[in-house]
């Protein structure tokens, strides 16, 4: 049972131009939301979270908006940079068990 | 820090053959451990978790194994290797801090 979706497995952005993450999640237990970052034959790396009191956090170019009626989560990047090309993760985790689980990922492809 | 010590880095075997990935974990004490795999142009499955010693939960049926002996120690066997094993393979844990740590990952080429 895939608890948390990307169901976008690929997404092609311009160089500048703002990309969109999306997440879907079925638990509502879940409380703590996170984003990561993975490069070809690497562990993935922590890029931002959210706490499930919050519905945004910022850093930087990237912002997560979290739609807790909807069990939505997005990851905005702007301005996109070829840099950014990479896999992203979204991760559901909740309880002081800290169980934790992962969306299938999402290849971003930033163009110059 | 939480780190996680998980090797080989890469690794060919023919089918046929037995499979041992091993992770170890230092820096934090009774984490959860994952088994993560992706396959060459698909996204990150979980194939075991792990919330304590000898207690394994399997995600998906496959021709895969998991073991916790030891608190901070999480392996991956199998007896047999088939070809569709090929992929990236990922040992990850949560323990405690809010985000979770990861080993560097397991090339494994099933030939």
């Amino acid at each position: 049972d895939q608890q948390v979706k990307q169901n976008s497995p690929s997404l092609s952005v311009q160089e500048g131009r703002i990309s969109i993450l999306n997440c879907d999640y079925t638990n509502s237990m879940f409380d703590y939301f996170l984003w990561y970052k993975k490069y070809p034959a690497e562990g993935p790396t922590f890029l931002i979270s959210i706490s499930s009191i919050k519905d945004k956090n910022e850093d930087g170019r990237f912002t997560v908006f979290l739609n807790k009626s909807a069990k939505h989560l997005s990851l905005h990047i702007v301005p996109s940079q070829p840099g950014d090309s990479a896999v992203y993760f979204c991760a559901a985790s909740w309880g002081h068990n800290n169980d934790m689980r992962f969306g299938a990922g999402t290849r971003l492809t930033v163009k110059p | 820090s939480q780190t996680i010590h998980q090797w080989p880095a890469t690794l060919v075997q023919p089918v046929g053959s037995p499979l041992s990935l091993e992770c170890t974990v230092e820096g934090t004490s009774n984490p959860n451990l994952y088994w993560y795999r992706q396959a060459a142009g698909r996204g990150l499955q979980l194939l075991f978790y792990s919330v304590g010693i000898g207690q394994i939960s399997s995600e998906v049926p496959q021709n895969l194994s998991a073991s916790r002996p030891q608190d901070r120690q999480f392996i991956l066997s199998s007896k047999k290797l088939l070809l569709s094993d090929s992929g990236f393979y990922l040992c990850a844990g949560t323990g405690s801090g809010t985000e979770a740590f990861f080993g560097q990952g397991t090339r494994l080429t099933v030939v």
